[in-house]
């Protein structure tokens, strides 16, 4: 079974500074890796996703995820961030060709300061 | 917009009672997947539909049920309502394979 785990329930930045969330996984089997934003009373929005393809990969909103297999990591960055960001950010992960089992970690509220 | 839609957005009733949730897919996608978010829980996985069929199960309790429809549509079924129950249920749907694409979810407070 696959599992994922992101580090820091609440992260802080300042308008313009670098974002990273971070997310690490567990897997038997090579992974399909996503990231979601919830912005508040809204439904999760795909960020971006890793499918075996380029090891970086690049989103909306310009966010992007470096999948690091030697770390079993996929953590979020985006160089400058702006207020618009202030979300709850969720990583992901489900076997390759098998999105009946995917599963979320527990969720990052990123806090952008002016 | 994803393409997911969810009816009611909020729903608030009281312990004990029923209610049904509803579910549009995507045009397309055959999987319907059913989560509950809480402050206390997180994202919870709850069951899944693939084209009318059920397909994978996770934390549903045994007062909750789903089904999907010839349409696709897919309506989640909550009796004997706790006020534990409270929470954003949210729906989503996918292609054969990839992403979820998530509805804007329903809102249900139980009093």
């Amino acid at each position: 079974a696959q599992s994922v785990t992101q580090l820091g329930s609440h992260v802080s930045v300042s308008e313009g500074a670098l974002v990273l969330l971070r997310c690490n996984y567990s897997s038997s089997v090579p992974p399909y890796l996503f990231w979601y934003v919830q912005y508040p009373n809204q439904g999760l929005q795909l960020l971006l996703k890793y499918t075996s393809a380029a090891t970086l990969v690049k989103g909306i909103n310009g966010f992007e995820a470096e999948f690091k297999k030697s770390e079993t990591s996929f953590h979020l960055t985006k160089p400058s961030a702006h207020m618009s960001d202030a979300a709850e950010y969720f990583c992901a992960v489900s076997p390759p060709y098998n999105n009946n089992d995917m599963r979320f970690g527990a969720g990052t509220r990123l806090t952008v300061k002016p | 917009d994803s393409g997911v839609t969810q009816t009611p957005k909020h729903l608030i009733t009281a312990t004990g009672q029923r209610v049904t949730l509803r579910c549009s897919p995507r045009s397309g996608d055959l999987s319907v997947y059913w989560y509950q978010q809480s402050l206390d829980q997180g994202l919870q996985f709850l069951i899944q539909y693939y084209n009318g069929e059920e397909r994978a199960k996770g934390n549903i309790l045994e007062r909750f049920s789903a089904q999907q429809f010839p349409d696709l549509h897919s309506e989640l079924n909550l009796s004997s309502l706790e006020l534990g129950d409270s929470a954003l249920y949210f729906c989503a749907s996918s292609p054969d394979s990839g992403e979820q694409y998530f509805g804007p979810g329903t809102r249900l407070t139980v009093t």
